[in-house]
């Protein structure tokens, strides 16, 4: 069970669209219907923004969307802000009653 | 909207059993999943098991025969034993409500606590 393949960082200017990419497997995210997407600011817990590939929860902005493609999922945040800056992870269910999370992605707002 | 506190020991020497308790508020771990997740500086999250209120639990493959998840109803609380542990275990641990069926989401974070093994 490895972790989940992420770029190591992305960056946007103000205003900007840029787009997170979560590769998996097909014993994971190729399979189950349930990537979700968490925000994780400095010395904060993470947040939940994305769930079941491409749903938000009430109260996460419409800048934030996600699809997923075979093995690949995207998390796409659009209308750049300061405050987006954080890091992003994905995570997949992998079966058998496990889970496993991506490496993450430190987006950076120039 | 739960609320999660985290508590234990900040150090552990090597070798030795890591024991965090969480303690939850706000709520009943009655009818919900529970998760430890964590994660080392810098780096990602970890996802090292989970139990059901009726006590059922799952672990992650690489860990299981360390790692010991338990509920105390009467106290509100979940509990994680990780045992023989080495400097690779030093990281932040957060208690987290989840994963949330259908959804299969983890809503709730405590806010982490920093456990370091070192002698």
């Amino acid at each position: 069970q490895s972790a989940l393949t992420q770029p190591a960082s992305v960056s946007g200017s103000p205003g900007q669209s840029i787009t997170v990419s979560c590769t998996g497997t097909s014993s994971d995210l190729g399979t189950f219907n349930l990537v979700s997407w968490y925000q994780q600011h400095p010395g904060k817990a993470p947040k939940l923004l994305i769930y079941e590939d491409r749903k938000r929860p009430s109260g996460v902005s419409n800048r934030f969307s996600a699809s997923k493609s075979g093995n690949t999922a995207s998390l796409t945040i659009s209308g750049l802000q300061a405050e987006d800056e954080a890091d992003y992870y994905c995570c997949s269910y992998a079966g058998s009653s496990t889970w496993v999370f991506g490496g993450g992605t430190k987006l950076t707002v120039l | 909207q739960v609320q999660l506190q985290e508590s234990g020991p900040g150090l552990v020497k090597p070798s030795e059993t890591l024991s965090l308790t969480c303690a939850v508020s706000g709520g009943s771990i009655s009818h919900n999943y529970w998760s430890w997740i964590r994660q080392p500086a810098g780096k990602t999250l970890e996802w090292l098991g989970r139990i059901y209120a009726t006590g059922t639990t799952n672990y992650t493959p690489s860990l299981k025969s360390r790692v010991t998840i338990s509920l105390d109803t009467s106290k509100n609380q979940v509990s994680l034993r990780l045992n023989s542990v080495t400097a690779a275990d030093t990281a932040v641990y957060y208690c987290v409500r989840g994963p949330l069926p259908p959804t299969m989401t983890f809503d709730d974070w405590g806010q982490g606590i920093l456990v370091t093994v070192s002698s």
